[in-house]
């Protein structure tokens, strides 16, 4: 059973602060992603990445920045929150041998 | 346009009623299909997916896919308040390298009411 872990599931960060979310997957899976996920806007993509140490910005990449020096983890890192960061972040993998993704369960973030 | 249209909704349904969701989409190089879908608070889970065209069943849940339409469906049979989540389409033009990122719909909020 795949399982894609983060590290928080609430987390409450203050304007300016440098933000670090982290996601583990146990399943050997070669590409991870970064999501959030705003009312009315669905899903986008921030980054993602194929192999270890790569990675290839998303549809919204701006503000963020991401890591992967394991092949089970993939981090997201908000080098200076600010309030309009403030959403749901999800990060998923996929096996490039299977369709689709696997999610985790999430980290709302809220930055005031 | 976005390469992935879905209806928010919200869609309300009695219990025992066949519900019907939809995604249309844009770019023909999508072969993988596919539904999720997220409980209030949750990650999205994977529900179905499917090659290309044609029809896929797992109990009472239903995926078509009608390429020459650009169009997919997912039906549930004897919906159940259980159902009651928020369901996404995805696609994918393949299942790896840089095109095995997925495009998402915004998803559909249903609720199955007893």
């Amino acid at each position: 059973d795949v399982k894609v872990t983060q590290s928080s599931r609430y987390l409450v960060k203050r304007t300016g602060e440098k933000v670090f979310l982290e996601c583990v997957q146990d399943m050997d899976h070669e590409n991870m992603f970064w999501y959030r996920q705003d009312p009315g806007l669905g899903l986008r993509l921030i980054y993602f990445s194929y192999d270890v140490k790569m990675k290839e910005k998303g549809d919204i990449p701006e503000g963020y920045s991401v890591s992967r020096e394991k092949k089970e983890r993939f981090s997201l890192i908000l080098e200076s929150a600010s309030t309009n960061q403030t959403s749901m972040y999800l990060c998923a993998s996929s096996s490039s041998r299977l369709a689709g993704g696997y999610f985790g369960p999430g980290t709302r973030l809220t930055v005031t | 346009q976005k390469e992935v249209e879905q209806d928010p909704g919200p869609l309300s349904v009695p219990e025992g009623a066949i519900v019907s969701l939809n995604c249309t989409y844009s770019n023909s190089a999508f072969q993988y299909f596919m539904w999720y879908r997220q409980y209030s608070r949750k990650g999205p889970e994977l529900l179905m997916y499917t090659y290309s065209s044609g029809n896929k069943e797992d109990g009472r849940f239903t995926a078509q896919v009608d390429k020459s339409s650009k169009y997919i469906s997912l039906f549930i049979r004897d919906s159940q308040p259980s159902d009651s989540a928020t369901y996404l389409c995805a696609m994918s033009a393949n299942r790896g390298s840089t095109l095995g990122r997925l495009y998402f719909g915004r998803g559909t909020q249903l609720t199955v009411w007893p």
